[in-house]
């Protein structure tokens, strides 16, 4: 079964210290990977993804994350977290439905709070 | 560039009414997939329409409906409303039906009463 897991509810991270949100998926073959962050009362935001190459993808806000195929994990980094990163983060995975239509399976979302 | 936009951002209904949401897609995207978001929990798929047609459908009752027009621009259609339809609807648009990136709106917010 296709599935995306986001471990942690919450991350409380020090302004100026490096943050990790983790995500782990399970997919059939290849997956594309996407990372995206919902500030309060908003739509969400596109941050990145990964499709293939770089192990390592480098998104909006300094944001990064990287792949590991054998962990099936796409953490998403950043060095040093600004207040202004608190908000909530999805991560999602591109599953192949049927015929050439594909669907995102997404995570439960982490929220994430910097602390000044 | 125009992103995605949707309407309206907040409305009321009583239980048993029928809701109609619309979104614009971002410029030069022909595909538009619409997700419940309820408070706290992260977006589940309803639907998504290509080519004016409904091409993948989520776990929700047939009281969700949709339309494409050819503008690519989409409506939301919730009949017989429940107090459990209260939620962020969010409309997002991607190009083809290859899933590259899909961009959101900034939602529209029913609350049932």
């Amino acid at each position: 079964a296709q599935s995306v897991a986001q471990p942690e509810d919450q991350v409380n991270v020090a302004e100026g210290n490096p943050l990790t949100v983790k995500c782990t998926y399970s997919v059939s073959g290849n997956p594309y990977l996407f990372w995206y962050v919902q500030y309060p009362n908003r739509g969400l935001q596109f941050l990145l993804k990964y499709i293939t190459g770089d192990n390592l993808v480098k998104g909006s806000y300094g944001f990064e994350a990287e792949f590991n195929k054998s962990q099936t994990s796409f953490h998403l980094k950043k060095p040093s977290a600004l207040v202004s990163d608190s908000a909530l983060y999805f991560c999602a995975v591109r599953e192949k439905s049927f015929g050439s239509n594909y669907q995102l399976i997404w995570g439960a979302g982490t929220k994430l709070i910097i602390k000044p | 560039d125009a992103g995605v936009t949707q309407s309206p951002t907040h409305l009321i209904k009583t239980r048993g009414q029928q809701v109609t949401l619309r979104c614009s897609p971002k410029s030069g995207h022909d595909t538009v997939s619409w997700y419940q978001q309820a408070l706290g929990q992260g977006p589940q798929f309803i639907f998504q329409y290509y080519e004016e047609e409904e091409r993948q459908r989520g776990n929700f009752p047939d009281r969700f409906s949709g339309h494409q027009y050819p503008n690519y621009s989409s409506e939301l259609n919730v009949n017989a409303l429940l107090l459990g339809d209260s939620a962020l609807y969010l409309c997002a648009s991607s190009l083809e039906l290859s899933g590259n990136t899909i961009y959101f709106g900034e939602g529209s917010w029913l609350t049932v009463v």
